[in-house]
């Protein structure tokens, strides 16, 4: 089964600007891996971010885009505010398996 | 708006079965559009993917749960259900149910469907496994 990566922590200050990565163990990550980013906050359930690469929900802060960048699934942060802080993960398709990154823990500070 | 809300016991012993169930609310299971799914999270730890299942009944499972889980669809209630047998204490974790949505693939010269990534979670509820 693959392995999706992600950078365990980073930190930005606020109104910095900061991009959090998501690389697949098989190679170049390509939209056909449908990559989807979720923030998920201590105590509560994922809140879906991206899906398709690049397309927001409607709850979906401006600030928060996404990207396919040097082989791997990108989510940028444009602008952070204090309550960006928490878990950002990515998700991966790979032909019906479904598979999550471990995970980047993001500290506004 | 789709809500979707895990049921089930919040304790099971070890080697037993853990069952939970997914009412959907506000939509339905047997859309053409979408997957359903279940999905994980230890205490402190990462999302894993449990498996999904189609309103037709069509399944894909985690390679490494495969063996001790099975998914089903009960259109006429609107729900979905989650077994996982011979449970051990590695298999307490936050169990979410969540919708799925749907995309191709190409194998053999065919295009299949499969879920992809997530669009709506449930709150998600606590399974211990102790004796």
């Amino acid at each position: 089964q693959a392995v999706v990566t992600q950078e365990p922590s980073l930190t930005v200050s606020p109104g910095g600007t900061v991009t959090l990565t998501c690389d697949s163990s098989t190679g170049a990550v390509t939209s056909g891996h449908y990559p989807y980013w979720f923030q998920q906050k201590p105590g509560q359930a994922p809140r879906t971010l991206i899906y398709d690469t690049s397309n927001q929900h409607s709850w979906t802060p401006a600030r928060f885009s996404g990207s396919l960048l040097g082989g791997k699934a990108a989510l940028t942060l444009s602008g952070a505010q204090p309550e960006d802080e928490a878990e950002y993960y990515c998700l991966l398709s790979y032909s019906g398996a479904v598979v999550f990154g471990g995970g980047t823990k993001l500290t506004v500070l | 708006q789709l809500q979707l809300q895990e049921s089930g016991p919040g304790l099971v012993k070890p080697s037993e079965t853990l069952s939970l169930t997914c009412t959907v609310s506000g939509g339905s299971v047997s859309s053409s559009s979408y997957y359903w799914g279940w999905i994980r999270q230890p205490p402190g730890k990462g999302l894993e993917w449990i498996g999904s299942i189609y309103y037709s009944g069509s399944t894909y499972y985690n390679p490494s749960l495969k063996s001790r889980v099975t998914i089903s669809v009960d259109t006429s209630k609107n729900q979905f259900s989650l077994k996982m047998n011979s449970v051990t204490a590695a298999d307490t974790a936050v169990y979410y149910c969540a919708r799925h949505k749907k995309d191709y693939f190409a194998r053999g010269g065919y295009s299949h469907i499969s879920p992809s990534g997530v669009d709506i979670w449930g709150q998600g509820t606590m399974v211990t496994v102790s004796s």
